[in-house]
This record gives C-alpha cells, structure tokens and sequence, in this order.
C-alpha cells in the first residue's frame, strides 16, 4: 500500500524567512496531494492541495511543487509570520479512494 | 457556511465499555470520513462512508464500526474498549466520494481508563 514520508518532523525559522517542508511517497497510481496545518486543539485545516496533473500550485505565501517521476512533493511558505506555527501534514491518495495516507507531521516554530 | 461538527468534544470511559462518536458534514457534503490520531502513529484511516455505504476500511479491528444516515450525518462505534483506544478521532467530510478537499472537523478526545 501507499506510504508516505515527511521530513524534517522539526522546522525552527526566524519572521520573514522561508520554511519548506518535502513529502515522498510510495504508489505511483496517487494522484491527489493534499497539505494540512494543525493548530493546538484542532482538527486538521486543508491550506492547499494539488493534483497530479499539475506541477505546482501557489496561494498567496503558499505553495506546493510536486515532482511525478522523483513521486516527491513540498510544501513551501514564503514570508512566514509567528501564527504559521503548527504542525503540518502533508497526504497522498487515489483520487478514487476515499482514504488520505498521511506523514508524520512537521511542527514549524516561527520566531518573532 | 457551518464547518463539520463532532460531538462529544471530550470523553472519558473505562476498559470494556463502548461508546458512540458523532459527525455532522458540511451542509451538502455526502462522504465522511473517520481518522484516529495518536501521537505515536500519527492520522490513521479508519473507513469512508457515502450514500450510507462503507465504501473503505482501513486496517483496523472489527471492534470499530460505524454507519451513515440518510442525512449524511456519521457515528462511529468503538465496542470492548482497550487503553490503546485512547486518541483523537477525526471526521472528515467531501462533497463527493473519494478524499479529495476533505475538511475536517475538531474531533473528539476519546480516554479510556
């Protein structure tokens, strides 16, 4: 089955700097990656996601690069801000499945 | 636009007890989800249902159910609960079938003591 690894599971960075977080999975049929923030308390918040027909994606600060052949994917934030701290996961599924196989989690710090 | 709500937020039971999760999707929304999240194994699936059918399971044991209503609303059941049942149990919920823009409400904290 679909395994996905996610590194580093810790990211400490300084206001204003860029944080970038990268996933790799197994099954080469995924094509639906999704990145979530988990704030303290919370369930997990979709912030962006992309398909594999697609290399990149960006939203405001965020964007997400995703490499077919390497079955690699990032998370990049650009100009982070002190409420970006939470732990990030990104995901991978078949589009016509209905389970998402997550990573572990990195938990971003960003320091005023 | 209402987000998915879970009820109860919180609960505490003991060893061999069973007990019953609820979730509401996002009004429209006609797949749910089930995660448990734990801080050794992280966001686990447990199964999918829509149009009141378990469409996918994960590999959990048969002691976790679930069921979906005509209204889309979800429970799961956890029978013959064991401490390693203790967790943070996810709903998630799409539009259609399959995972994709799967939002997910803020769970229920399960203790089994």
């Amino acid at each position: 089955g679909e395994n996905v690894e996610q590194h580093p599971s810790t990211l400490s960075v300084q206001e204003g700097d860029s944080a970038v977080i990268k996933c790799t999975y197994s099954d080469s049929a995924s094509n639906y990656f999704p990145w979530y923030k988990q704030e303290l308390g919370k369930g997990p918040q979709l912030i962006i996601d992309i398909r594999s027909n697609v290399g990149e994606k960006k939203d405001q600060r965020i964007a997400v690069t995703l490499n077919k052949t390497a079955k690699h994917f990032s998370l990049h934030i650009t100009e982070t801000q002190p409420e970006d701290s939470a732990v990030y996961f990104c995901a991978a599924s078949l589009r016509s499945q209905g389970n998402l196989i997550f990573g572990k989690g990195t938990k971003l710090s960003v320091k005023p | 636009k209402a987000g998915v709500t879970q009820t109860p937020r919180y609960l505490i039971k003991t060893r061999g007890q069973q007990v019953t999760l609820s979730c509401s999707p996002i009004s429209g929304h006609r797949s749910v989800s089930w995660y448990q999240q734990t801080p050794g194994q992280g966001l686990q699936f447990l199964f999918e249902y829509f149009s009141e059918t378990q469409r996918n399971k994960g590999n959990f044991p048969g002691r976790f159910s679930g069921r979906q209503f005509s209204n889309s609303r979800s429970e799961m059941n956890v029978s013959t609960l064991e401490l390693g049942d203790s967790a943070l149990y996810l709903c998630a919920s799409s539009l259609d079938r399959g995972a994709t823009e799967a939002f997910f409400g803020q769970g229920t904290r399960l203790t089994v003591v």
